[in-house]
């Protein structure tokens, strides 16, 4: 059963506004959080990561929000550019190595 | 540095061929990953090294799935006799230790006709 979920297929935004992705996980046993960012034909690069203690992280643009009651996580992207067009993918993982992935989110940001 | 590289990054298969696809991870990289990324879906995690030891290869679709990784370094997954529904993206992954932030490679994409 898919444990982390990515609700929407795909998000199109205006360059300069704030692109926001959702993602929503199931299993409580998951403490740590990372989003990845997909190019075609290349493999996902590491974006940004929180772990459950916190409930906010921050990294020049991009800022990611954990709300554990709601199990859920969102990453905001604030001012969005044309590079930002991509896949982003959520993922989560317990205390082991194994890394759950939801199906991904395009975001097109149009000029 | 270098990041973690793939090969073939494109691999064509007929039904019942086997393949086998390499993985480099970046230097020093204790924890190397596979997984494989149906079309529309997220990456599903196949197996998991320490070093040389396969400590996890419980995502494994099948018996005809096996990966090594003989000298802690290179690994390749191979598959046999593949199927069609073994068409996927397999990529590979390595971090500094088990739970650190995985660093993932191209991919090779697989098509078996």
């Amino acid at each position: 059963d898919q444990q982390v979920k990515q609700n929407s297929p795909s998000l199109s935004v205006q360059e300069g506004r704030i692109s926001i992705l959702n993602c929503d996980y199931t299993n409580s046993m998951f403490d740590y959080f990372l989003w990845y960012k997909k190019y075609p034909a290349e493999g996902p690069t590491f974006l940004i990561s929180i772990s459950s203690i916190k409930d906010k992280n921050e990294d020049g643009r991009f800022t990611v929000f954990l709300n554990k009651s709601a199990k859920h996580l969102s990453l905001h992207i604030v001012p969005s550019q044309p590079g930002d067009s991509a896949v982003y993918f959520c993922a989560a993982k317990g205390d082991d190595y194994k890394l759950s992935f939801g199906a991904g989110t395009t975001v097109t940001v149009r000029a | 540095g270098a990041g973690v590289s793939q090969s073939p990054r494109y691999k064509v298969a007929k039904r019942g061929q086997d393949v086998a696809l390499r993985c480099d991870p970046i230097s020093g990289h204790v924890s190397l990953f596979w997984y494989q990324q149906a079309l529309g879906q997220g990456p599903e995690f196949l197996t998991y090294f320490q070093n040389e030891a396969q400590l996890d290869k419980s995502g494994l679709p099948s018996d005809r799935f096996f990966a090594e990784r003989p000298e802690g370094s290179v690994s390749t997954l191979k598959i046999q006799r593949t199927q069609q529904e073994d068409s996927a993206v397999y990529l590979c992954a390595s971090s500094t230790q088990g739970t650190d932030t995985q660093y993932f490679g191209p991919g090779t994409r697989l098509t078996v006709l």
